[in-house]
């Protein structure tokens, strides 16, 4: 699969687990970001990075860790969550530049805390 | 901070028919409006953007007009498909990246 790709697509975790999702892109981009949707929400910005420095994090709870070990990879480490945190994860990239600035979507993990 | 109202929640057109969907921002510093669909199951994607220099911009079957005056911005379907049917999202921003998003409006087309 070219683009964005996620894994896992699906996860089921206990509150007291400890879980990575993943996020890759193969578009040459700089800009990689992490989202959170939820039923009946809107789509929730968590952190941004730019050229692998974090640039936003947007009141994220601590138990949500970030990890950007270069500009193709992105980590969201995770450990002792609520059901509350049960939502699909949205990794997304873009190329910062003057012209365009759309971002580009994973298809998402679908995470379920019990 | 910005927050995007966005409205109808729902709404059902018959193939052929216009929809619109309506966002209002707070902050009047945002300067990037995009708009993404997302079809069931799949990943939003973007479908026409629009920035505060700009009053409207159209690309085939869609339009997307910005009042900066008003603080408010909508989307326009034309000749309606069903394969329109998804979930459209609008978003607000100020420095492009942090993208503020609406609730969502479910589009439904019928044949």
């Amino acid at each position: 699969e070219t683009g964005v790709t996620q894994t896992p697509r699906h996860l089921v975790m206990g509150m007291t687990n400890k879980k990575s999702l993943k996020c890759e892109q193969h578009l040459g981009h700089n800009a990689m970001y992490w989202y959170k949707q939820s039923a009946k929400k809107p789509l929730e910005l968590m952190f941004v990075y730019n050229f692998k420095e974090q640039t936003e994090n947007n009141s994220v709870p601590s138990r949500f860790s970030p990890e950007c070990p270069n500009s193709s990879h992105l980590f969201l480490h995770l450990h002792t969550l609520q059901p509350e945190d049960s939502a699909l994860y949205l990794c997304a990239s873009s190329l910062r530049t003057g012209s365009s600035y759309e971002q580009y979507f994973g298809p998402g993990t679908r995470l379920t805390v019990t | 901070g910005e927050n995007v109202e966005q409205h109808p929640s729902t709404l059902s057109v018959q193939e052929g028919d216009s929809a619109v969907i309506k966002c209002t921002y707070s902050d009047s510093a945002s300067n990037y409006f995009p708009w993404y669909k997302q079809e069931l199951g799949k990943r939003p994607q973007l479908i026409i953007d629009i920035r505060s220099n700009v009053g409207e911009k159209k690309d085939q079957r869609i339009a997307v007009t910005l009042n900066k005056t008003a603080k408010h911005f909508s989307l326009h379907i034309t000749e309606t498909q069903p394969e329109d049917s998804a979930v459209y999202f609008c978003a607000a921003s100020v420095n492009t990246d942090k993208l503020i998003f609406g609730t969502g409006t479910r589009l439904q087309v019928f044949p």
